[in-house]
C-alpha cells in the first residue's frame, strides 16, 4: 500500500516563526500536493509539484513556499507564520495527474 | 466557473436507513469524478473514480453513480462505522487540478 507520511501530527508555533512541514511518499509518485483544510471551506490547494525541483502555485499560495529536492519528499514552508495559517495541512501524492490521490494523516498547525 | 457542490452538508441516519449523498458539478470536459471518505483527524481515503455518465461502482454498502451533471453516493443499510465525512472531487474544466466539494458529514446512529 502507498504510504504518505507527514512528519508531525500536531504543531504549535508563534506568529512570525518559520515553519517547515515535511511529507514523504514511498511509491515513487511523480506528483505531490499540499492542501489546507478549514471548516466550511473544504480542501484548498496551496502548491503542487510534478517533478523534482518543479513547483506550481495552487489556489492559495500566498504566504507559503515549497521545496522538492528529492522525488519522495515535498516540504511546505511558512516563511513567517500568521494566525490565519492555523489549519489542518494535508499532503498527497499520485502516480499521474488524473489519478486518485493518496493522502497523509495531516498536520494540525496552530499559530498563536 | 468550475464548481463542485455537495448536499446535504450533514446527514443523520439510523442504522439500516438507506440514503444518498449528492455531488453536483459544473466543469467542461470531465476527466474523472472521485469520492473520498474522511474520518475525524485523518486524511481522506479514496473510495471510487467515475469517468463517464452511466458508470457505477460498488464497494460493500456504498454505490457511486454518475450522470452528466451529478454523482450520487448511495449508502445501503448503513452501520455506525460508516459515519464519516464524504468528499467529492472533480478533474476537468479550466483548472488542471482536482476541485473538491465541501463534503457531507454522515452520522449513523445505532
Amino acid at each position: 500500500d502507498v504510504k504518505v507520511t507527514q512528519s508531525s501530527r500536531y504543531l504549535v508555533k508563534r506568529t512570525g516563526e518559520k515553519v517547515f512541514l515535511e511529507c514523504v511518499q514511498d511509491m515513487d509518485h511523480e506528483n505531490m500536493f499540499w492542501y489546507r483544510q478549514d471548516p466550511g471551506l473544504g480542501l484548498r490547494l496551496i502548491y503542487f509539484s510534478y517533478d523534482v525541483k518543479m513547483k506550481e502555485k495552487g489556489d492559495i499560495p500566498e504566504g507559503y513556499s515549497v521545496s522538492r529536492e528529492k522525488k519522495e519528499r515535498f516540504s511546505l514552508i511558512l516563511e513567517s507564520a500568521s494566525t490565519n495559517q492555523t489549519s489542518m495541512y494535508l499532503c498527497a501524492s499520485s502516480g499521474h495527474v488524473d489519478e486518485k490521490l493518496f493522502f497523509g494523516s495531516g498536520t494540525q498547525l496552530s499559530v498563536l | 466557473e468550475d464548481q463542485v457542490t455537495q448536499s446535504p452538508e450533514a446527514l443523520r441516519l439510523q442504522e439500516g436507513e438507506s440514503s444518498s449523498l449528492n455531488c453536483s458539478y459544473t466543469v467542461s470536459g470531465l476527466r474523472g469524478l472521485f469520492w473520498y471518505r474522511q474520518d475525524p483527524g485523518k486524511g481522506p481515503e479514496f473510495l471510487f473514480t467515475l469517468y463517464s455518465a452511466g458508470e457505477e461502482k460498488e464497494k460493500e454498502r456504498l454505490k457511486a453513480t454518475l450522470t452528466k451533471k451529478e454523482s450520487f453516493l448511495h449508502i445501503t443499510a448503513p452501520k455506525p462505522e460508516d459515519s464519516a465525512t464524504y468528499l467529492c472531487a472533480v478533474h476537468g474544466g479550466s483548472q488542471g487540478n482536482l476541485i473538491f466539494g465541501k463534503g457531507t458529514k454522515l452520522s449513523v446512529k445505532p
